[in-house]
């Protein structure tokens, strides 16, 4: 079946450690979002990817970095991961860049600070 | 600002009853609008979208919705409620951009 893949599902880091969450597709999808979901609250998206394009949500923090080596795949690097920075992480893809277009969720990577 | 209004971030209904959750939109132009379900630790997943021509639209599951323009309103509901629709409920639209923006989830829990 054609899917969204994350990796780790849980994940745990040290206060100021570098971590990366990764995510991969087989949909074939041009477009890839990375969301945070803090407990109890909607998803906020921190960027997306149109094909190599990138597009960064103008209050997601610079310690949030990513990466598209190629279609299939998608990382969201964590420069020195905080307290504030556990979340739940959820990796989508959409077909196309346009308004009507479903977007498929992972199933999460959870990642806790120590 | 546009936006997307859940209201209710609980809702208990009985094993077998009418599950009705809430979702008004504020926009000056036709939106595009969603339902996501989240199970616990898990991704979100599409139940329906209405994106233009009929207003009830059906989704996965047993659930639907109606977009009522006359309202803005765009509430999901399914006719009997079972022990697995237990979850978190987002409704969403994207006001003609391609970025979804969630309203803040209604969480459903069904009594046995």
């Amino acid at each position: 079946d054609a899917m969204v893949i994350q990796n780790p599902r849980y994940q745990v880091t040290q206060f100021g450690k570098p971590v990366t969450l990764s995510c991969s597709q087989t949909l074939n999808h041009n477009v890839m979002y990375w969301y945070q979901q803090k407990s109890s609250q909607a998803p906020k998206l921190l960027f997306h990817y149109y094909d190599k394009d990138f597009n960064n949500e103008a209050d997601t923090p610079d310690n949030f970095q990513s990466r598209r080596p190629n279609t299939s795949f998608c990382f969201l690097d964590i420069r020195s991961p905080g307290l504030g920075d556990a979340a739940m992480y959820l990796c989508a893809t959409s077909r196309e860049n346009l308004y009507q277009e479903t977007q498929y969720f992972g199933p999460g990577t959870r990642l806790l600070v120590l | 600002a546009q936006s997307v209004t859940q209201l209710g971030s609980h809702v208990s209904v009985s094993e077998g009853a009418l599950v009705l959750l809430r979702c008004n939109y504020s926009s000056s132009v036709p939106p595009y609008l969603f339902w996501y379900v989240q199970y616990p630790n898990q991704g979100l997943q599409l139940l329906l979208k209405y994106t233009t021509g009929a207003t009830l639209v059906k989704g996965i599951n047993g659930f639907e919705a109606e977009f009522k323009k006359s309202e803005t309103s765009f509430h999901l509901t399914k006719p009997s409620a079972h022990m697995s629709d237990a979850a978190e409920y987002f409704c969403a639209t994207n006001f003609g951009n391609e970025k979804l923006t969630f309203g803040t989830g209604t969480r459903l829990t069904i009594i046995p």
